[in-house]
């Protein structure tokens, strides 16, 4: 079956610009995770939804940073105002129910650049 | 807080051999997964293999296998009979203890095979 999907592949903006990054999980996938990966380092958790509970939001960076999700559907990462330091890959990954077993499955990731 | 490290920056092995690489986990939740991740150039993120803290056996897939010493919080990958497309980024990563099923990343580890 399809995979995670995201869109863009590729965004460049300029500082102090809003962006919209589009996620699309495996069909049937009730947790949703965004992560985003610096050049050269692992990835850091921003952000989870699972299914109709509230999102733990414990990893977004600022309050520019917000992702909203409906339903088991489509999710979308905004960051607002952005900054040369919100440059990275912003990647996308769904698991069947979010528990310790699951296997998060990750989309292609959209590559942002700031300047 | 749960933390993963992998010490080794970057790894040569020649093709047709094994190679091991190290990872390291800190944690004081006893319920918890470990989970390799292949990243080629391309950027996207590969599911590799999991471990289960409760495991008693260690996991392999194909030519990968975990080798999970409990005691000494490792749980290092092995990959049998490398190929020229192994050479990539291998990422380490455990969940975080708490409601959610978020990963903590190590830093990576740059594989390269050489012919």
């Amino acid at each position: 079956g399809a995979g995670v999907s995201q869109s863009p592949s590729n965004k460049v903006t300029e500082k102090g610009k809003d962006v919209e990054l589009r996620c699309d999980p495996i069909s049937g996938h009730t947790a949703l995770y965004w992560y985003r990966q610096r050049l050269g380092q692992g990835l850091e958790f921003l952000i989870y939804f699972q299914g109709n509970s509230a999102p733990d939001k414990s990893g977004l960076p600022s309050d520019r940073f917000s992702a909203e999700r409906t339903g088991e559907s489509v999710s979308t990462l905004t960051i607002q105002r952005t900054q040369q330091e919100d440059s990275a890959v912003y990647l996308c990954a769904s698991s069947l129910v979010g528990g310790r077993q699951d296997t998060q499955y990750f989309g292609p990731g959209t590559r942002l650049t700031v300047l | 807080a749960q933390k993963i490290t992998q010490t080794q920056p970057g790894m040569f092995v020649q093709e047709k051999e094994a190679v091991t690489l190290d990872c390291t986990y800190d944690t004081s939740d006893p319920s918890y997964g470990l989970f390799w991740y292949k990243q080629p150039s391309s950027g996207e993120m590969i599911f590799l293999i999991y471990q289960g803290s409760y495991d008693q056996q260690n996991a392999t897939e194909g030519r990968y296998s975990l080798n999970f010493q409990k005691a000494r919080k490792s749980a290092n990958l092995v990959i049998s009979a490398s190929q020229l497309g192994d050479s990539a980024m291998y990422f380490c990563a455990t969940n975080y203890g708490g409601a959610t099923n978020k990963l903590i990343f190590g830093t990576g580890t740059l594989l390269a095979v050489q012919p």
